[in-house]
This record gives C-alpha cells, sequence and structure tokens, in this order.
C-alpha cells in the first residue's frame, strides 16, 4: 500500500493555466507539507496543514493556494502558471507537526514534476 | 529566519571510500533529522537525533549530533553504488522543520 501519493506524476502545461496537485496519505497522520525542489535540488517548504488548519505559510506566491478537505488530504491549486513554477512538488505527512523533542519523521510522496511552457 | 548550511554541495568519491557531510546551525536545535533522495526518487527518513552528543549508528552510517545541538554529521565508511544519491538534513527549532541543501554523493565503482 502506497502510504503517501500524489497525483499526477507528471504535469507539463503551458504558461497561464490553472492547475491542481492531488496528495493523499494513508497513514493517519494529523500533519501534511507541500515542497517545492527546484533544479538544484534545493528541498524548500511551501504550507503545512494539522488536522485542516494551515500551520505554516512560508512566501509564496498568493497564487498557489493549498486545500485540505480532510486531514488525510492535501491538495494544492496554481493560478496563473510561470515558467518559474518549473519543479518537482513534494508532499509529505507526519505524524505530529514539529515539536521540541518530538518525533515526526516526514514520509514524502513520490513527487509532481511539473514543466511549464 | 533559521538557516541551516549544509556541506559539501557534492562530493565524488571511489567506491571503498569513506564520506561525510556536515550541517551547521547559527542557533540551537530541538533535534535534526537525516534524509536520503535517490536519483529520481523521493526522499527517505533516515534517523532522528535528540540528544546533545548523540551518536547513532545503521550499518556503516554513523550519525552525530553536536554537544551544543548546532551541528551534526553523516559519515559513510567504505560507500558503495547504492550510497549515491543526495543526503539532507532537517532541522527543528521552535516548530518550524527547515532542510539543508543537500549533499549529493556519487560513487565511482
Amino acid at each position: 500500500d502506497t502510504a503517501v501519493s500524489q497525483t499526477p506524476k507528471y504535469l507539463v502545461t503551458q504558461m497561464g493555466n490553472d492547475k491542481s496537485i492531488k496528495c493523499e496519505q494513508n497513514l493517519g497522520h494529523d500533519t501534511m507539507y507541500w515542497y517545492k525542489q527546484d533544479s538544484k535540488k534545493f528541498l524548500k517548504i511551501m504550507f503545512s496543514y494539522n488536522n485542516k488548519e494551515l500551520i505554516i505559510n512560508e512566501t509564496v506566491p498568493n497564487r498557489f493556494s493549498p486545500k485540505s478537505p480532510d486531514k488525510a488530504h492535501l491538495n494544492l491549486h496554481i493560478n496563473s502558471l510561470e515558467l518559474g513554477d518549473s519543479a518537482v512538488y513534494f508532499c509529505a505527512s507526519s505524524q505530529h507537526p514539529p515539536l521540541a523533542g518530538g518525533p515526526y519523521e516526514q514520509y514524502f510522496g513520490p513527487g509532481t514534476r511539473l514543466t511549464v511552457t | 529566519g533559521q538557516q541551516v548550511m549544509q556541506i559539501p554541495q557534492y562530493q565524488h568519491v571511489q567506491e571503498g571510500e569513506d564520506f561525510t557531510t556536515y550541517c551547521n546551525s547559527s542557533t540551537t536545535l530541538s533535534n535534526i533529522q537525516w534524509y536520503k533522495q535517490r536519483p529520481g526518487g523521493h526522499p527517505v527518513f533516515l534517523i532522528q537525533l535528540v540528544k546533545s552528543g548523540e551518536v547513532k549508528k545503521q550499518k556503516r552510517l554513523t550519525f552525530q549530533f553536536g554537544e551544543a545541538k548546532k551541528n551534526s554529521s553523516l559519515h559513510i565508511t567504505a560507500t558503495q553504488t547504492t550510497d549515491v544519491g543526495t543526503y539532507f538534513c532537517a532541522a527543528d527549532n521552535a516548530g518550524k522543520s527547515t532542510f539543508g541543501d543537500g549533499t549529493t554523493l556519487t560513487v565511482k565503482p
């Protein structure tokens, strides 16, 4: 069974389009994340949700809007796509949000490779 | 915000040589985690260190957390071709997790 799944795996689209990426976890975790990994492999957190509540919102253009319909799902909608949005987007989940001294290893999905042309 | 510096960015070794990647922070960390990402894959959790001066081993991998909880290292003894990938540290401080820029290891057979 896949613990954290994402769809689609690949997404090729033109500038200006709107697209969504979906993520689901079957681990019973309370916290989910979206990360962006650029061509240099730098991994940057974008958003984090705990029990459907937004707890981390990094400096991300407001064209990116996460939505968590329930704690097992975290989707990412991107409006007006730009060339610079091309990257691999990873969804992840952890049992708890980062807490001092507490275990919260993150389980990553397989990633969605977004290419904007 | 908190920054975690990870060095080196790249490391090329001959199979059988050792490898070390270092993670440094200017602030005291609550804990630190290490992840491995194989080429074309996704980050996979390796270990979490919590205590000052903690040392943990997983077969040929040795993880250390500094006494001041501001730095950590991952050492691989006698690398194998299966060790190739990018190794990330992830540091937690006051409830926020930040990933280092990663060290990409290539191993020449």
